[in-house]
């Protein structure tokens, strides 16, 4: 079983509907990285949360530190949005990111 | 400046030849990180460096063998790789100190895709 695990794998969506991601933990980790990687390869970090929730244009963060289960919330969703979606937990008192194996979004028009 | 630069993006080698590839920030960060990825799999750490010291080394073959020569840059030095160390290699770098945003804040480079003949 992985220490981070993502759901679902693959998710597919209207432009316009509202998408969520979820990933839960099963490691203490001192803070929560939600990361975007389009095809070319690159990854952006959206968000880093260590408690509560956080905002962003349409992107919503959330996570739950007790029951270790964090949230991606994607409103109003638009084709430019499709990319693979990551969480990784940062190791507590570490450098080590664990990596959840990604949530591939596809928004069609 | 928020960048973390990766150099070649891409590059084609033999299993018999030696070749680096480059890492940059300046950003002051003082981790600094490289991982391979592989098509459809989420990012795998292979080291760490801390202050420009090697702090994770997660059993990473000998043929891959990683420098950082000042708090700016990092290399990853390849001799003799394998086919099956064609992949994309990343780096990362994050301030890392304490558990405020600004420390923890992940930035990731382009990527460089390696291929290996």
């Amino acid at each position: 079983k992985n220490e981070v695990e993502q759901s679902p794998q693959n998710l597919t969506a209207q432009e316009g509907e509202f998408i969520t991601i979820n990933c839960s933990y099963s490691v203490g980790i001192s803070a929560l990285h939600w990361l975007q990687q389009h095809p070319g390869g690159g990854i952006v970090s959206l968000f880093m949360l260590s408690s509560g929730k956080k905002k962003h244009g349409r992107l919503i963060a959330t996570i739950n530190i007790q029951e270790k289960h964090s949230s991606l919330h994607i409103t109003a969703s638009h084709p430019r949005d499709s990319a693979v979606y990551i969480c990784a937990g940062l190791l507590y008192n570490t450098d080590k990111l664990i990596f959840g194996t990604g949530t591939r979004l596809q928004v069609f028009p | 400046d928020t960048e973390v630069t990766q150099t070649p993006k891409h590059l084609v080698m033999g299993m018999t030849n030696k070749k680096s590839l480059k890492c940059e920030q300046h950003m002051g960060h003082r981790a600094m990180y490289w991982y391979k990825q592989k098509a459809k799999k989420p990012p795998e750490l292979m080291f760490v460096y801390s202050y420009e010291k090697l702090s994770i080394n997660e059993s990473v073959p000998s043929r891959f063998s990683p420098e950082c020569p000042n708090s700016s840059l990092l290399n990853l030095h390849l001799h003799a790789l394998q086919p099956e160390d064609s992949a994309l290699y990343l780096c990362a770098s994050r301030r890392g100190t304490g558990p405020t945003d600004s420390g923890n804040t992940i930035y990731f480079g382009e990527g460089s895709w390696l291929t290996v003949v």
